[in-house]
């Protein structure tokens, strides 16, 4: 059983650009949330998705939005990308419960804005 | 609003020393509680959690125990061996919320 994926393991974007995350849930998990963690600080919680709506937002301006498909799979899409935003992206999922047992984290999506 | 606040590191020890990294929360209500372990270029594992006022939680040898009275989850192991070394994260769930708040994280070095 394959536990959460995402895609790509690293990649480098120049300033303005823009970028897009990939992550697969881990199977039979409904709900999938984004955090970025910056070099030796802990995750800050973006958003959360679930039914394909966005249930939950942390503090992080609109230039970072999402989206969650029907076989629950996700985006994290990042426009006008700054040096600030450089910085490992990691993707959790779970089964819209609130026991923190069945979150899962993916081994996240390094990015690198120059 | 809810907030981690954990020892900074990095903690060095000798194998099969004592290890604590201490961790206190602000939150309201009563949260749940969990320590997270990241290994050099890895994902977030979970190490353990607990869930209400007094509860211990333990896994691989590493215990930790949810004191509501001091707002703290200290994380505790007897005796470290040089595969701890990692990053350890404390975090909680707020009542009624799915989502996780982290500690800036506390770097643990082990050396033989």
């Amino acid at each position: 059983d394959a536990g959460v994926t995402q895609s790509p393991t690293h990649l480098i974007k120049t300033r303005g650009q823009q970028v897009t995350l990939r992550c697969s849930p881990k199977s039979g998990h409904d709900t999938v949330s984004w955090y970025q963690q910056a070099l030796g600080q802990g995750p800050q919680f973006i958003f959360q998705y679930y039914e394909e709506e966005e249930r939950q937002r942390g503090n992080f301006p609109d230039r970072f939005s999402g989206h969650q498909f029907p076989n629950y799979s996700s985006e994290l899409n990042v426009n006008a990308l700054l040096l600030g935003d450089s910085a490992l992206y990691l993707c959790a999922s779970s089964q819209g419960g609130t026991d923190g047992n069945t979150i899962y984290f993916g081994e996240g999506s390094w990015l690198t804005v120059v | 609003g809810d907030s981690v606040t954990q020892m900074e590191g990095p903690v060095t020890l000798s194998e099969e020393a004592f290890l604590t990294i201490n961790c206190t929360y602000t939150a309201t209500g009563y949260p749940s509680l969990f320590w997270y372990v990241q290994y050099p270029g890895e994902g977030l594992q979970l190490l353990l959690k607990a869930t209400k006022a007094d509860d211990k939680g333990s896994n691989k040898g590493f215990e930790a125990t949810y004191r509501k009275e001091t707002t703290s989850f200290h994380l505790e192991k007897g005796s470290v061996q040089v595969s701890d070394s990692a990053v350890y994260f404390c975090a909680l769930i707020p009542s009624g919320y799915s989502t996780l708040t982290f500690g800036k994280g506390t770097m643990l070095l082990v050396s033989p």
